[in-house]
């Protein structure tokens, strides 16, 4: 089964940092690009960032760029989403999704998703 | 403020047919597929169509969708109880981008 398992809920303080995992199981991971949602308590889905985990090219929403970093580790079929110092605004819950394909656009579609991590800043 | 426009909610009795339309413009819709999730309350996100008119397998024809110019649109047929949930557009706009998302009722 293709399968995408983040890690676990966090509770941090302002000011923190803090680094959140998704693994991906039954597929070539280093070849599928994989993103990143995040939906504030009771609000939709915001589009964040994506990453090749092959080579490592990432691509930022404009309102997401220089507020979190999206790396990966290919070896461990792994991807991350870091942050240098938390806000409460950043209490949400956060996706991963595999990405159906790339070329030119990546409006194919997310067909598998991690289940969320929960973050929770207080301030 | 979503660069996708969807209606915040709909509602329909079972067994009745609902649309779910998403709004938006040259640079996004109206030159790139659109994608359709559902978000049952306390889950992950599901991709229910994709490349505007595609379904995953698994996922029954009651579903479909459909693009014409700048706008989407679910259509959802023999709606039952267990169809109420969360429903989102997305498209591509140099980067990804969602529509703020419709609450499906079922009555």
């Amino acid at each position: 089964d293709v399968q995408l398992v983040q890690s676990g809920a966090e509770v941090k303080e302002a000011g923190e940092s803090l680094k959140i995992s998704c693994k991906g199981s039954g597929y070539l991971f280093s070849t599928y690009w994989l993103g990143w949602v995040r939906q504030k308590p009771g609000k939709g889905l915001e589009w964040m960032g994506i990453i090749y985990p092959g080579d490592s090219d990432t691509r930022y929403s404009p309102s997401f760029q220089g507020q979190v970093t999206i790396s990966a580790d290919k070896s461990i079929s792994t991807a991350y989403l870091q942050w240098s110092s938390l806000k409460a605004s950043d209490t949400a819950t956060y996706f991963c999704a595999k990405l159906r394909y790339c070329s030119g656009t990546c409006s194919y579609g997310m067909d598998v998703w991690g289940q969320g991590t929960t973050v929770t800043v207080s301030s | 403020q979503s660069v996708l426009t969807q209606p915040p909610s709909v509602s329909a009795a079972p067994g009745q047919t609902v649309t779910i339309s998403c709004s938006g413009s040259s640079s996004n819709i109206g030159k790139d597929f659109v994608s359709w999730y559902q978000q049952l309350p306390g889950t992950a996100p599901k991709l229910l169509i994709y490349e505007n008119n595609k379904r995953p397998s698994g996922i029954p024809d009651r579903f479909s969708g459909s693009k014409s110019g700048t706008s989407a649109t679910l259509h959802i047929t023999g709606l039952q109880t267990g169809d109420e949930a969360d429903y989102y557009c997305e498209s591509w706009d140099s980067r990804g981008v969602f529509g703020g998302g419709t609450k499906l009722t079922v009555l």
